[in-house]
């Protein structure tokens, strides 16, 4: 089982659309997760942590269900300038980390939006 | 200058060159990563600095060597790469050593073909 898995897409939705992405990690003792943003041919860019509580930036809104080891990302309104690969990024911490901040990536989820 | 800055931005080279690749960041982050980026994979982690000691080496071939002098600076070290190491290798950098919550800053990455 891959330690990070999300549905590659794409995701074709119009704008003013509402699109959610789903990533299911293997790892139960995971301490930190985060969505990143990568544009095509770009560096992936930090889009917003995830947290136990859920939480929210404007039209992004990401929940965490660590009993389902289950992160989600809701983008309302699309915009055009939503088009990207979402990345679900997983920090499994502790002994699994030897120590020090490492992240695992999902292969990402591509969102195209379109007029 | 801010942020991370990775040289080159594209680099070609032969299967029998020796190329450098640099990264630098001015963040004062005390830990920095190499990863590959390959096609539709996720981003796999290669090499791992903290506080500039090596603390993960993920099974990369000896055909990539990195080296940190400080902890503002990483370099890949490349000799006869073969051509499925074709890639871009994105460099990073983070605050936290103990797996905290902070996530990544990347620099744009070195997209390297090998021919």
């Amino acid at each position: 089982r891959k330690e990070v898995e999300q549905d590659p897409g794409p995701f074709n939705v119009p704008e003013g659309a509402t699109v959610a992405f789903n990533c299911t990690y293997s790892n139960s003792a995971s301490q930190s997760f985060f969505w990143y943003r990568q544009d095509c041919r770009k560096e992936p860019k930090l889009l917003m942590s995830v947290y136990s509580s859920g939480n929210e930036d404007g039209r992004f809104t990401a929940q965490l269900n660590r009993a389902s080891q289950y992160i989600s990302l809701l983008i309302r309104d699309s915009k055009l300038s939503d088009s990207a690969t979402y990345l679900c990024v997983v920090n499994p911490g502790g002994a699994f980390s030897g120590g020090y901040n490492k992240l695992i990536f999902g292969a990402g989820t591509r969102l195209a939006v379109h007029p | 200058e801010t942020g991370v800055t990775q040289t080159p931005r594209h680099l070609v080279m032969g299967m029998t060159n020796k190329k450098s690749l640099k990264c630098e960041q001015h963040l004062g982050h005390n830990a920095m990563y190499w990863y590959k980026q390959s096609a539709k994979k996720p981003l796999e982690l290669m090499f791992v600095y903290s506080l500039e000691e090596r603390v993960e080496n993920n099974s990369v071939p000896s055909r990539f060597s990195p080296e940190c002098p400080n902890s503002s600076h990483l370099f890949l070290h490349l000799h006869t790469l073969q051509p499925e190491d074709s890639a871009l290798y994105l460099c990073a950098s983070s605050q936290d050593r103990t797996g905290g919550e902070y996530g990544y800053t990347f620099g744009s990455g070195t997209r390297l073909t090998v021919v």
